[in-house]
């Protein structure tokens, strides 16, 4: 049974960035898409990007490029995401989810049936 | 952006009830090329990530009860959950997964009356 795993909760100033962790635990995620969402406190829910680890692509979100870089290792399954130019509107759980299409996942988007439990990513002076 | 709109914004159904949630998108989510809808609803309990329930606008995700269904084509959907459960209070949300940016509803509450 594949259980995403995410780092901890994080508490960083403005400006600084914060790097937050997704690994597939119990399996690979060499046929699927990694899909990061994020929710500001009380609000809904808001896709940021993902990244195809089997094609080494990724897509963002316009809001966040620039400031945002999704990699990822197929050795250890795991997946990253990193935010950078921290400010205050940042501060939100921050979820990977699962985006189960194969070979589909270069030429399509999908759904996402499997989500992380999320990290909380805390900006504050 | 395709702008995803849901309403009502919250509903309170009696138990045993049905419930039903409306999504309508600014342009249509439905590819003509394999004639799905690129339309998928979640789930989310307090203090829990979301959790998949309906894609392709009506493909019930395995694990689902069958009280929760998903129905409507092109711009307009629906979620219907009959006989409202207590383990059914969450917030529901739409999203379109047919071109970047994905975007989501808003959400909508469903409580017991």
């Amino acid at each position: 049974q594949v259980q995403l795993v995410q780092s901890g909760a994080e508490v960083k100033k403005p400006g600084s960035s914060v790097k937050v962790s997704c690994k597939a635990s119990g399996g690979t995620f060499s046929n699927y898409a990694i899909t990061w969402v994020r929710q500001a406190p009380g609000q809904g829910l808001e896709w940021m990007g993902r990244i195809m680890p089997l094609f080494d692509k990724t897509n963002y979100a316009d809001k966040f490029q620039g400031r945002v870089t999704m990699t990822a290792d197929k050795s250890t399954s795991t997946a990253y995401m990193e935010l950078s130019s921290l400010r205050s509107e940042d501060t939100a759980i921050y979820y990977c989810a699962r985006d189960d299409c194969g070979a589909d996942c270069y030429s399509t988007w999908w759904y996402f049936d499997l989500w992380g439990r999320g990290t909380l990513v805390t900006v504050s002076s | 952006d395709i702008v995803m709109t849901q309403s009502p914004d919250s509903l309170a159904v009696s138990l045993g009830e049905r419930a039903t949630v409306s999504c309508k998108s600014s342009q249509t989510v439905f590819y003509n090329t394999n004639s799905k809808n690129y339309l998928a609803w979640y789930q989310q309990k307090p203090g829990q990530p979301p959790k998949l329930l309906i894609y392709w606008a009506s493909t019930r995700e395995s694990g689902v009860p069958d009280r929760f269904s998903g129905s409507g084509s092109g711009t307009d959907f629906t979620l219907t959950i009959n006989s409202l459960q207590a383990e059914d209070v969450a917030v529901y949300y739409c999203q379109q997964y047919y071109s970047s940016p994905l975007t989501f509803g808003q959400g909508t509450k469903v409580e017991i009356k």
